[in-house]
């Protein structure tokens, strides 16, 4: 079965620049999350989607930050102008429907603002 | 509002030692709690899971973690520890899923190094 596809892996923009992660997650995840992990840190929530509508963007920049699942399947995540504290690994995440179940992880997009 | 406390950032532990974690939470509602493990460049994997009934959950890679919930604490156990193991934890919570918003908090990470 194939995991929760991220890309690119790795991206280097300058500051005030824009910079777009994409998601794929695995087939039939109707929840998908996007999480940032600053370095030595534990990753946090940025945004929570049950198919394509939002179920908790409380800890999402939304003067920078913009995510959306138009279809339900895939996930864009977007920061438009990057900072440098925007540094981090974004990673998006999938799961069946429900509380409890596993969260499956990609292996994230390493963003470095300079 | 849930938190999760990892009181170790760095465990530094002898090859076939026995080794502990130390994870505490806090909340205000019913939790779910889990433990991932991070390997370089990787994602995060399941270690193991705790929903409900026994307290004492068992996980792969022979790791096992017992729930406390007088002392709300989630440790993380393994009685040999090999030199794979050496990687990043994470403890983390999640609601019960009231309104649908389950995503999962996570502790700073204890960094588990083994040495031969």
């Amino acid at each position: 079965e194939a995991g929760v596809a991220q890309s690119p892996r790795y991206k280097i923009i300058e500051k005030r620049q824009s910079v777009a992660f994409w998601c794929n997650p695995i087939s039939g995840h109707a929840t998908l999350y996007w999480y940032q992990q600053i370095l030595g840190q534990g990753p946090k929530l940025l945004i929570q989607f049950q198919n394509n509508g939002v179920v908790d963007d409380s800890q999402l920049p939304k003067d920078r930050f913009s995510a959306e699942r138009l279809k339900g399947v895939d996930s864009t995540l977007k920061i438009q102008p990057a900072k440098l504290e925007d540094s981090a690994v974004y990673l998006c995440a999938s799961t069946l429907r429900g509380s409890g179940n596993t969260i499956y992880f990609g292996e994230g997009s390493w963003l470095t603002v300079v | 509002a849930q938190s999760v406390t990892q009181l170790d950032s760095q465990v530094p532990v002898f090859e076939e030692a026995p080794v502990e974690l130390r994870c505490n939470y806090s909340s205000s509602v019913s939790v779910y709690l889990f433990w991932y493990v991070q390997y370089p460049n990787q994602g995060l994997q399941l270690l193991l899971k705790y929903l409900s009934g026994s307290t004492l959950v068992k996980g792969i890679n022979g790791f096992e973690a017992e729930f406390n919930k007088s002392q709300t604490s989630f440790h993380l156990r393994k009685p040999s520890v090999h030199i794979s193991d050496t990687a990043e934890y994470f403890c983390a919570v999640s609601d019960w899923g009231g309104g649908g918003a389950d995503g999962l908090t996570f502790g700073k990470g204890t960094h588990l190094i083994i040495q031969p």
